[in-house]
This record gives structure tokens, C-alpha cells and sequence, in this order.
């Protein structure tokens, strides 16, 4: 696609349930990135892959989280058994490089809100 | 501490102004360095990237200080439309992002 696409763009969901976040990346992208954002900071790392090897998960808070972009396409970012502190805007950036050369393009984010 | 400390502002400045932003970081490994701009309810767009020579596009110069693990922004004769949050970025395998500095130009 002309762009990274998240879906879906709002998630309500109760505490205990679980969740999963989809990230589209540009066609032809082999590197995408998670990242967790809440208001008033900046983004932060949470895993990235290189074709559908996760080359780095260091940045997932707990075993909670977990990703996967089983045909180094499609990501899927799942939080099982959801806490109020998982809130935030989960944003997704993909590259077409493997070097930090190229530049990051971001999608516009899925807003997770747990009640 | 974090990695690449900004201060977060806000810098409040009248159209025409010249604003500086500072950024430090501390992961001497760091390769790249870049500013990514921010507008409210927005993704990170890549701005510029930053060379130890300088680089300046337009109105907006970066600098980078490898020795001092410092990272600069400046901008010259402030537009409204600049106003945004003006995010620092530090890369060794992944980019690190600082708190980012918002900045608000007035009339």
C-alpha cells in the first residue's frame, strides 16, 4: 500500500482480555518496528524485525507482550490478559532497509484504551 | 536515565524567531542521528538527519557533537506552521526517541 496501515485505529477493551494489533507495512519494506507511545512522550521501542525474523524484543515490558510477522509481511502485535497501564497509542513504523540509513515511515497508530 | 534526554519544553516563541533545541544522548554505540517532527495526534515524520559537519535545510540547521553526545536543532524566522513537537533521535540498530520538545510559535 502508498502507506503503513494499523487497524484498528481504536481498541476498547476490559482488563484480563486479550488483544491484537495489526500493522500493514509498505510494499516491499523488510524492516518494521513497534513502538508504544503515551501522552507528553516519545516513542518507545518495543521490538523489530528484519523479514520475519525478530531481530530485538528487548523493549516488551513482560511476557505479556509478544509479536510476530510470520511471512516478513503482516505484524501482529498481541497483549494477552490486558492492564489498565497497557493504555496507550501503539505505533508501528516499517523501512526498506535494514540500516538506520533509511528513513522510518509510521502509521497512524492504534489508540488501546483498557477499562 | 533515559538514552536521549530533550527538554520537553514547551518553548512558546514569536513568528520571525529563532529557536534552538539541545538533545543529549548517552549510548556512545549510537550510528545515526536524526530530528523527527511531531504534529498533535500525529505520527513521527523524519525531519532531518544530522552529520557531525552540520546540515541545514532551509530555515532548520542540525548539528551533532560526538564528543559531547549532543544533538542541536535550530530554526530561523519562526512560521506558525512550525509549531510541533520537535522529536531527537538516536540510532544504534533501532531508533531511540527522546521525550521530545514541544515548541508553540505565536503572531
Amino acid at each position: 500500500g502508498a502507506g503503513v496501515s494499523q487497524s484498528p485505529r481504536y481498541k476498547v477493551t476490559k482488563r484480563g482480555q486479550d488483544v491484537a494489533l495489526r500493522c500493514d507495512p509498505i510494499s516491499g519494506h523488510v524492516s518494521l518496528y513497534w513502538y508504544r507511545q503515551a501522552l507528553g512522550q516519545g516513542p518507545e521501542f518495543l521490538t523489530y524485525f528484519n523479514y520475519e525474523a525478530q531481530q530485538d524484543k528487548s523493549g516488551l515490558p513482560n511476557d505479556r507482550f509478544s509479536a510476530e510477522r510470520p511471512e516478513g509481511s503482516i505484524s501482529t502485535l498481541t497483549i494477552q490478559r490486558t492492564e489498565q497501564r497497557d493504555s496507550a497509542m501503539y505505533r508501528c513504523a516499517s523501512s526498506r532497509g535494514t540500516g538506520n540509513d533509511y528513513g522510518y515511515t509510521f502509521g497512524s497508530g492504534t489508540r488501546l484504551t483498557v477499562v | 536515565r533515559k538514552e536521549v534526554e530533550q527538554d520537553p519544553g514547551p518553548f512558546n516563541v514569536p513568528e520571525g524567531a529563532t529557536v534552538a533545541f539541545n538533545c543529549t544522548y548517552s549510548n556512545s554505540a549510537s550510528q545515526s542521528f536524526f530530528w523527527y517532527r511531531q504534529d498533535c495526534r500525529k505520527e513521527p515524520k523524519l525531519l532531518m538527519s544530522v552529520y557531525s559537519s552540520g546540515n541545514e535545510d532551509g530555515r532548520f540547521t542540525a548539528q551533532l557533537n560526538r564528543a559531547s553526545q549532543y544533538i542541536s536543532l535550530l530554526i530561523r524566522d519562526s512560521k506558525l506552521s512550525d509549531s510541533a513537537t520537535y522529536l531527537c533521535v538516536a540510532s544504534t540498530d533501532k531508533l531511540i526517541f527522546g521525550t521530545g520538545t514541544r515548541l508553540q510559535v505565536f503572531p
